[in-house]
């Protein structure tokens, strides 16, 4: 089974600036999908950014940009010129793209609480 | 487009008892994947359905179970709630299990 961590419970930055969360997964399939979710207060779940595992190239998207370092299975997401729109839960997710009994689930980690300072 | 809702967006149970949560797909979805999220924590999958058929199941007992409709919309079931069941219920649907998930707002369910 597939898990993900996040180490990082809490994060904070000051506006303007760069922030980077973490984020590990266990995998020993090859083609899946990586994840960057982010939660604010209203609950809903928002996509942030998608990395598909086949691609060598980081994605990236506006202001927010991973780096994916498959060999390690490590997918961190950085967010630059930090603005306060910004704060929320973010979560990191996995999902296979290997058919059979993961095909289409999302796998979560435990979430990193990001604070942003005026 | 009205995005993925949910209904109701609170509710309170007395352990025991039965509950169902339903929810509406995007327009043109027809995969609805529901997830269970605990206070502070991330989101456990607990089933997907496509098709009107349930595709995956996630490590839940039977108390929970699901349905599709031929519109696409879904209800989730949860039998002999138990204080633990409280938490965030999320839908999320997609063109079909391999495309983008959208996500609901959500319903908060409270057992006591």
């Amino acid at each position: 089974a597939q898990t993900v961590t996040q180490s990082q419970p809490e994060m904070s930055v000051q506006e303007a600036e760069t922030v980077t969360l973490s984020c590990t997964y266990d995998t020993s399939e090859s083609d899946y999908y990586l994840f960057w979710y982010k939660q604010p207060p209203s609950r809903q779940m928002i996509l942030v950014i998608r990395q598909e595992a086949y691609k060598q190239q980081n994605a990236t998207e506006n202001r927010f940009s991973v780096n994916f370092q498959k060999a390690a299975k490590s997918f961190s997401l950085k967010i630059s010129d930090s603005q306060l729109g910004d704060a929320a839960m973010y979560f990191c997710a996995y999902k296979s793209n290997a058919g059979g009994t993961s095909y289409g689930k999302l796998t979560f980690g435990q979430g990193t609480i990001l604070t942003v300072h005026p | 487009d009205a995005g993925v809702t949910q209904s109701p967006t609170h509710l309170i149970k007395t352990r025991g008892q039965q509950v169902t949560l339903r929810c509406s797909p995007k327009s043109g979805h027809d995969t609805v994947s529901w997830y269970q999220q605990a206070l502070g924590q991330g989101p456990q999958f607990i089933f997907q359905y496509y098709e009107e058929e349930e595709r995956q199941r996630g490590n839940f007992p039977d108390r929970f179970s699901g349905h599709q409709f031929p519109n696409y919309s879904s209800e989730l079931n949860v039998n002999a709630l138990l204080l633990g069941d409280s938490a965030l219920y999320l839908c999320a649907s997609s063109f079909d299990p391999d495309t983008e998930a959208f996500f609901g707002q959500g319903t908060r369910l409270t057992v006591v």
